[in-house]
Formats: structure tokens, C-alpha cells, sequence
């Protein structure tokens, strides 16, 4: 079973600049999760879709952050202007349906602001 | 507020000797508990969870953990450590959103 799939796996962005964020999860699983996880902390939950709709987002600094699961498969999460402070590592997990308390990691982006 | 608190921040073990990392946790009910293991440069492993029963939970690669609700905590050991336990363990629980604690660092010297 192929794991959950995210790239780029690192991103050098100045200030302002904008940046996106794939990932696709295991297959079947209709759950998604964005989580950042700042150096030193664990990670912080941003966004939750369940199918193509939004779960929780209640974490999502929506002046500048955004995602989308348009099909219910895959999910982008961009961030546009990018401040220092967003460097981090950007986590995207999943879940089935059948055990929805087990969720899958992807590998991550290690986003970083200069 | 519900959280989970690791004290330790980062723990060196000697290869070969016992290891225990510390979680505690507040919150009202029994929550559901988690043990992750991250090694650098991966994502989030699954070692155990614990929902009910049996209080000590067995989990994959050696690791074990002990839930005790008089002292609100679950942690997280390994009798004998291999060079490749070297990682980030993060503590998290499950209400209605998995919630981490902020880390212990795991160093293995030979």
C-alpha cells in the first residue's frame, strides 16, 4: 500500500512570495489533515477535510492561508504572502473510514521564509 | 483546556539500557492517547494507542506503554534501546482533533 505522497519535499521562498503544497493520501482514505509543525513543537492541526468538504479549519489563518480538496482525493495548501514566521514543516495525514483514529503521515515540506 | 505536557525535552540513552519518556495529559474523560515517533527527515509513526481495557499498551519496534489514571499519564518505554530509536516521540491525544505534545528528542550514544 503506497503511503501518503507529498512534494515538494523542501521550498526556499522569500517574504511575500506565495508557495503551494501537494499531497495525496493513501487511497480510500477520505480524510485529509494539514498540520504545521513549527521547530521544537509538535504539530499543529490547520485544516481538516472530510471528502472534499471542510471539517475543521478553525486553525487556518485564512488571511493567508488556503486549501482545497476539490475532487476529494488529493489537497493543495497554499500560503499567499508568506511571512518568516510560516517556516515550518507542513504535514499532510489521512484516514480511513474504518479506523478513523489512526492517521497516515506523509513525509512533509520543510518550508523555509527568508 | 485539554493538553498533553512532555517534560522532557531531550533524553541520551546508551544503546543497551532502558528508556522511558514521560507524558501527561489533562483532560476530564479518557481520552484516547498516542505515541508517534518521528524520525528526521520522515513523517509521524504510529508506535500504540490506548482507547480502554488493558492499561499497558504494546506497540511496534519493542515500545510500551502504561496508561495510569491516578496520575493522568501514559508513558512511553523500551527496555533496551537500538541505535535507531534515535528520533523525535511525540505524546498527542484524540477528543475530537489529534492535539501533540511538544517533543522529546531521543539520543542514542554507543
Amino acid at each position: 500500500e503506497a503511503g501518503v505522497a507529498q512534494s515538494p519535499r523542501y521550498k526556499i521562498i522569500e517574504k511575500r512570495q506565495s508557495v503551494a503544497f501537494w499531497c495525496n493520501p493513501i487511497s480510500g482514505h477520505a480524510t485529509l489533515y494539514w498540520y504545521q509543525q513549527i521547530l521544537g513543537q509538535g504539530p499543529k492541526l490547520l485544516i481538516q477535510f472530510q471528502n472534499n468538504g471542510v471539517v475543521d479549519d478553525s486553525q487556518l489563518p485564512k488571511d493567508r492561508f488556503s486549501a482545497e480538496r476539490l475532487k476529494g482525493v488529493d489537497s493543495t495548501l497554499k500560503i499567499q504572502p508568506a511571512k518568516l514566521e510560516d517556516s515550518a514543516v507542513y504535514l499532510c495525514a489521512s484516514t480511513s473510514a474504518f479506523d478513523p483514529y489512526e492517521q497516515y503521515f506523509g513525509p512533509g515540506t520543510r518550508l523555509t521564509v527568508t | 483546556a485539554q493538553s498533553v505536557t512532555q517534560p522532557d525535552i531531550h533524553i541520551t540513552v546508551s544503546e543497551g539500557a532502558s528508556l522511558e519518556l514521560r507524558c501527561n495529559y489533562s483532560y476530564g474523560a479518557t481520552p484516547y492517547l498516542f505515541w508517534y515517533v518521528q524520525s528526521p527527515g520522515q513523517g509521524l509513526q504510529l508506535l500504540l494507542k490506548y482507547f480502554s481495557g488493558d492499561t499497558l499498551v504494546q506497540g511496534i519496534k519493542g515500545f510500551e506503554a502504561e496508561f495510569k489514571r491516578s496520575q493522568s499519564s501514559f508513558n512511553l518505554r523500551k527496555p533496551s534501546v537500538h541505535w535507531s530509536d534515535a528520533a523525535e516521540y511525540f505524546c498527542a491525544y484524540n477528543d475530537y482533533k489529534l492535539s501533540f505534545g511538544a517533543g522529546t528528542t531521543v539520543t542514542v550514544r554507543a
